[in-house]
């Protein structure tokens, strides 16, 4: 069965340091995407990066970047020259492929993210 | 350019009660997805739906839930006779494709007495 773990409930991170969020994930489809949203306090869920299984580069966006190792099965998040804004909660999400036949996104249980000034 | 809107954002109600939660997905849209929330958890996935189609709603519930989204108007989630474990934020998203990012609505914060 899909399954996400996010094995670190909390970080704490410097301001203007970098800070990795790891993510592992289980599947026996070959095709599926990789997903990373962020919650504020405020309670909505912000897109922050994709990656596609068969993507040979990891993705970048901004300071965002995703730590795809296939082989380990890992999407990690690095978030680069951390920012107080970045305090929040951070999900990893996999989306079914196709070859289950389904396309629903499994959630991951988060990280709380804090960075202190 | 608006995004996925769901109404209402905080919704009370007693148990017993119904409770109708809306989402209108980004414009070119067709694919809408509701998740809940209970607090300090991930979300869970309920149902994914297609215009006038329900593609999986292996999430959701056998009772007291269903979900629509019709040709025209918004996607309705709708939970009868809510009971105290019902109280969770609600998350709809919206995608132009089945395998294209998922966009998520601000959520409904439902809370029963």
């Amino acid at each position: 069965a899909q399954k996400i773990t996010q094995t670190q409930p909390g970080m704490f991170v410097q301001e203007k340091e970098a800070v990795t969020l790891d993510c592992t994930y289980d599947t026996s489809d070959q095709s599926y995407g990789l997903f990373w949203y962020k919650q504020p306090s405020s309670g909505e869920m912000i897109f922050l990066i994709y990656q596609g299984s068969y993507d040979e580069q990891n993705a970048t966006e901004g300071r965002y970047s995703l730590n795809f190792q296939k082989a380990r099965k890992s999407a990690n998040l690095v978030i680069s020259a951390s920012q107080l804004g970045d305090s929040a909660m951070y999900f990893c999400a996999m989306r079914e492929g196709r070859d289950t036949g389904g396309f629903k996104t499994i959630f991951g249980a988060g990280t709380r993210l804090f960075v202190k000034a | 350019n608006a995004g996925v809107m769901q109404n209402p954002r905080h919704l009370v109600r007693r148990r017993g009660q119904e409770a109708r939660l809306r989402c209108s997905p980004v414009k070119g849209h067709s694919h809408v997805y509701w998740y809940r929330q209970l607090p300090e958890e991930g979300l869970k996935f309920m149902v994914y739906l297609q215009k006038e189609n329900i593609i999986d709603e292996s999430g959701m519930p056998k009772e007291r839930f269903s979900a629509e989204f019709p040709k025209e108007g918004p996607s309705i989630l709708r939970i009868q006779q809510v009971v105290r474990g019902d109280s969770a934020a609600y998350f709809c998203a919206s995608s132009p494709g089945p395998t294209d990012t998922q966009y998520f609505g601000p959520g409904t914060r439902l809370t029963v007495l």
